[in-house]
């Protein structure tokens, strides 16, 4: 059974970079039937969309994260990565890695990662 | 970019009474590209819809899912105890975005 898992610091300084990973096991990144994306959620509120990637390298990114965001996928690790630059307090959330059918929705989380923006 | 209003917030209701869960589009969404996911407390969100009206595989037949255009609905029929959490809608295709999200709580 298909698996993700998230890594990366659980605490991160204002205006620096947030870096996770996502690594996929019990399946494969390079399939044509899925993309692969970051959702968040701040504590006690919603889900956030932050972007999406096909293993070919094709992205798409929320509008409003877009200038600070970077998606990255590496086929041979089997790892799909986010950056997040200049990060304030208002980025603190759960981080999930998922994969999403293709022209779909998400069908498999990872059990996300808390990241607090902190001095 | 299209927004998704969910109505009400916060719904209470009893075991065994239906629950009627509004998604408002900002713009007519085509293609019905539309999922509502459920969220219970410390887990990560179950794919309950997609494509507005299809449930997805293990999906009881009690979870409903009508709409198009602006206005989407999710029914529960009979809500059962393990049916309290959180739903949420999410618009996908060109653009990807979620809904607020609908607390249903026992009354």
């Amino acid at each position: 059974q298909l698996q993700l898992q998230e890594s990366g610091p659980g605490l991160v300084k204002p205006s620096e970079t947030l870096s996770l990973t996502c690594t996929v096991s019990g399946g494969s990144i390079s399939s044509n039937h899925y993309y692969w994306g970051w959702v968040r959620q701040p504590p006690g509120r919603g889900l956030e969309w932050i972007a999406r990637i096909y293993y070919s390298g094709s992205t798409y990114y929320n509008p409003s994260l877009e200038s600070r965001v970077t998606i990255s996928v590496d086929t041979s690790k089997n790892q799909f990565s986010l950056k997040l630059n200049s990060v304030t307090a208002a980025d603190t959330a759960v981080y999930s890695c998922a994969r999403v059918r293709s022209g779909c929705c998400v069908d498999i989380w990872g059990q996300g990662t808390m990241v607090t923006v902190s001095s | 970019e299209i927004v998704l209003t969910q109505s009400p917030g916060t719904l209470s209701l009893s075991p065994g009474e239906r629950a009627t869960l509004s998604c408002r589009a900002s713009q007519s969404v085509s293609s019905s590209y539309l999922a509502w996911y459920q969220q219970k407390p410390g887990q990560v969100p179950r794919l309950l819809i997609y494509d507005a009206s299809s449930r997805d595989t293990g999906i009881p037949d009690r979870f409903s899912g009508s709409g198009s255009g602006t206005d989407f609905t999710l029914t529960i029929s009979r809500l059962e105890p393990e049916d309290f959490a959180v739903y949420y809608c999410q618009l996908y295709g060109t653009s990807l975005t979620f809904g607020g999200g609908t607390k249903v709580e026992i009354k």
